[in-house]
């Protein structure tokens, strides 16, 4: 069966200081990866999606950048958090041509 | 893909039926309708899916007008489990670049 992974579960940083959030996906291959991010009380913004290694495609300007360097791992990152970057930050994943979602149990981030 | 149009909030007492409207009136040939639904700090949850036939699975049953302009997503008997915000959207489903694009979605509240 797949599973997909997100860590940190919960992440409080100072503004100005990176970011890394991973997400990891077992048990397919060749994955579409998704990054979404969720302020409070809002709806999913889709920030990032990626039909293949290396491939990125961006949905929203920001200082936020999304990478895959693996099949089945998706890593989203930042130089300079913002306050503006709190929220829960969500990865998904289809599979190629699929239907349905899967989503991660996803990561809170507060930007102090 | 089509845009999607939501009440904001509903309530449904517990063991009622729950009937969810979403209109999606510029919805293409080719754009199926997904519901999913997102309980308080999990990631979102697929529920069902369908292109112009009634569909219904273990969750809900999908119901599309003739002309697939507007949908009622139904939850046969409500639990209090099922408070959740549901999300109506519209999508090609074929294509590795397929995005699913997330509105506010409706809250809805099953009380005992």
């Amino acid at each position: 069966s797949q599973t997909i992974h997100q860590w940190p579960a919960t992440l409080v940083q100072p503004v100005g200081s990176p970011l890394s959030l991973e997400c990891t996906v077992e048990g397919t291959s060749n994955p579409n990866l998704y990054w979404y991010r969720q302020a409070a009380g809002r709806g999913l913004q889709l920030l990032f999606y990626s039909v293949g290694i290396g491939q990125i495609s961006s949905e929203v300007p920001q200082n936020l950048s999304a990478s895959r360097p693996q099949d089945r791992q998706f890593i989203l990152s930042s130089k300079k958090l913002l306050l503006s970057d709190s929220g829960f930050y969500l990865c998904a994943w289809t599979r190629q041509g699929g239907n349905e979602q899967f989503f991660g149990p996803g990561t809170r981030l507060t930007v102090l | 893909d089509a845009k999607t149009t939501q009440p904001t909030s509903m309530d449904c007492a517990e063991g009622r039926a729950a009937n969810l409207p979403c209109n999606h009136s510029t919805i293409s040939g080719n754009e199926y309708v997904y519901w999913y639904r997102q309980i308080h700090s999990q990631g979102p949850q697929y529920i069902i899916h369908g292109l112009k036939n009634n569909e219904t699975n273990e969750m809900a049953s999908l119901i599309i007008t003739e002309d697939r302009k507007s949908s009622t997503l139904i939850l046969p008997h409500a639990t209090l489990r099922d408070t959740a915000v549901y999300y109506c959207i519209v999508r090609v489903a074929a294509g590795s670049w397929g995005k699913f694009q997330f509105g506010a979605g409706t809250q809805v509240v099953v009380t005992p």
